[in-house]
C-alpha cells in the first residue's frame, strides 16, 4: 500500500515551453501533497505544499507564477513549470500524506527528471 | 534554510562493515525520519523516531536521537553492496504542520 506515482518519469522540453508533472496517490487519499526539487548531488528542497481544494503554499523564494500547482482531487496534484528555462532542469519529487494516517509519514513518488534545452 | 546538516557527506566502506552517519538540526521537532535514495530514484522511508524516543531499531538499522544536542545518528550494521545509496535525515516541526526539512545527505558507497 501507500504508493505514489509520478508522470512522466522524465521529460525534455525546449526553453520557453511549459511542462506539467502529475503526482498521484494510488491506494490512498491525500489531502496534502508536497513538491520538492533536487539538484544533482544535493538534498531535497521543499517548493510548495499542495492542499486539496485550496491554493498551494509556496516556500520562500519559489515563484508561484512560474510553478503552478493544482490539487483538484484527493488523489492528484499537478505541478506545471511555465516558460521553462535551462536553470529549471532538475529532479522534481512529490510526496503525499495519507488523509487517514497519523500525519507524520509522507510517501514519495519516484521523481520526474526535467531537462530544459 | 536547511534544518539538518549531515556528516559525513560521503562514506566509503567495505561490505560487512558498519556505516554510521550523523544529522544535526536547529529547531524543535516532533520527529526525525531517515530516508534512503538510490541514484536518480525516489525516496524510501527507513525509520521514524519521535522526539520522546532515544533509540529505535529496524532490521540492520539503528537510529538514535539526542534532543538535548539536537542530533541523530543512523547506523547500518553488516553493510551490503545493495546499501549503496544516499541517506537523508528529515525533521518535522514541533508545531502543527507536516513539512519535512531535509538534511544535506550522506552518500554511502559499499564496496563488495
Amino acid at each position: 500500500g501507500a504508493v505514489v506515482s509520478q508522470h512522466p518519469s522524465w521529460v525534455i522540453c525546449k526553453s520557453g515551453t511549459s511542462v506539467k508533472i502529475e503526482c498521484r496517490s494510488l491506494d490512498f487519499q491525500a489531502t496534502t501533497m508536497f513538491w520538492y526539487r533536487q539538484f544533482p548531488k544535493q538534498s531535497l528542497m521543499l517548493m510548495a505544499t499542495s492542499n486539496e481544494g485550496s491554493k498551494a503554499t509556496y516556500e520562500q523564494g519559489v515563484e508561484k507564477d512560474k510553478f503552478l500547482i493544482n490539487h483538484a482531487s484527493l488523489t492528484l496534484s499537478t505541478l506545471t513549470v511555465t516558460s521553462a528555462h535551462p536553470e529549471d532542469s532538475s529532479f522534481y519529487i512529490c510526496s503525499a500524506r495519507d488523509r487517514l494516517g497519523a500525519g507524520y509519514e509522507q510517501y514519495f513518488g519516484p521523481g520526474t527528471r526535467l531537462t530544459v534545452t | 534554510s536547511q534544518q539538518g546538516e549531515e556528516d559525513p557527506q560521503a562514506l566509503s566502506i567495505q561490505e560487512g562493515e558498519n556505516a554510521t552517519m550523523n544529522c544535526s538540526y536547529k529547531t524543535s521537532i516532533n520527529n526525525l525520519q531517515w530516508y534512503r535514495q538510490n541514484s536518480g530514484r525516489g525516496l524510501v522511508h527507513l525509520i521514524l523516531i519521535r522526539s520522546n524516543e532515544r533509540e529505535k531499531h529496524s532490521g540492520r538499522l539503528r537510529v538514535t536521537l539526542d534532543t538535548s544536542k539536537k542530533s541523530s545518528s543512523l547506523l547500518i550494521t553488516a553493510s551490503r553492496a545493495a546499501d549503496t545509496a544516499s541517506y537523508f535525515c528529515a525533521t518535522q516541526p514541533g508545531a502543527a504542520g507536516n513539512k519535512l526539512t531535509f538534511g544535506g545527505g550522506t552518500r554511502v558507497l559499499v564496496k563488495p
